[in-house]
């Protein structure tokens, strides 16, 4: 069975270049989450889905990001313009539950290493 | 809001040793409760999880206790082994927030051969 799989693995790219990163969640999970991990501020919750539509986007960071999911089978999250800042790994994650459920694992996949010169 | 506390953020134990993880939440409505593992560049994955209806939990060498009254919850790791040395991540489910997990900050697990 195929975990979360995430595109491009690795990404470098000059600033003020747009930046789309691609998630397709485990078939049947209801949920999605998009994280960024770095050294400094550990792993972040940008935003996360349910049964497609964005439930919390409190963690995205500013107007420059944004996510989308217009399936159930694919997400996408978008930096314009991107910053040095910006460079980190990008996780997305999926669970399988949804409205009126609680606690479920989520599967992470393995991640987009970000990188902007 | 809701928080995770998570402690020690490095440990170093002798191969064979024990290794102990602690984690406090604040909310006390949480339920589940996972703990990750990431190795160097790799991803967070799944090792064990307890939910709030159950005070411990084992799978070979590892094990999770739970003490809701405290809101305190531990990762053990017996006869530690090279192969352990990982980032570990505890985390709490949320109330009324579906599948939402907080993380804690990671402890930096390193086993000494």
């Amino acid at each position: 069975d195929a975990g979360v799989i995430q595109s491009p693995r690795h990404e470098v790219t000059e600033m003020g270049q747009e930046v789309t990163l691609r998630c397709k969640p485990i078939s049947g999970h209801n949920s999605l989450f998009w994280y960024r991990q770095t050294m400094m501020r550990g792993l972040e919750l940008l935003i996360y889905f349910n049964n497609n539509v964005p439930i919390d986007d409190s963690g995205m960071p500013e107007d420059r990001f944004s996510a989308k999911m217009p399936n159930a089978s694919f997400s996408t999250l978008k930096i314009q313009p991107s910053e040095p800042r910006d460079s980190a790994v990008y996780f997305c994650a999926s669970s399988p539950g949804g409205t009126g459920k609680e606690g479920q694992p989520q599967h992470f996949g393995d991640g987009t290493r970000l990188s902007i010169l | 809001g809701e928080n995770v506390e998570q402690h020690p953020s490095t440990l170093s134990v002798q191969e064979g040793d024990s290794a102990v993880i602690k984690c406090t939440y604040s909310d006390s409505a949480s339920n589940y409760f996972p703990w990750y593992k990431q190795e160097l560049g790799k991803r967070p994955q799944l090792i064990i999880d307890i939910r709030s209806n159950v005070g411990e939990k084992k799978d070979q060498r590892i094990a999770v206790t739970l003490n809701k009254t405290a809101k305190h919850f531990s990762l053990h790791i017996t006869e530690t082994q090279p192969e352990d040395s990982a980032v570990y991540f505890c985390a709490a489910g949320v109330r009324g927030a579906t599948n939402k997990l907080i993380f804690g900050t990671g402890t930096l697990l390193a086993v000494q051969p």
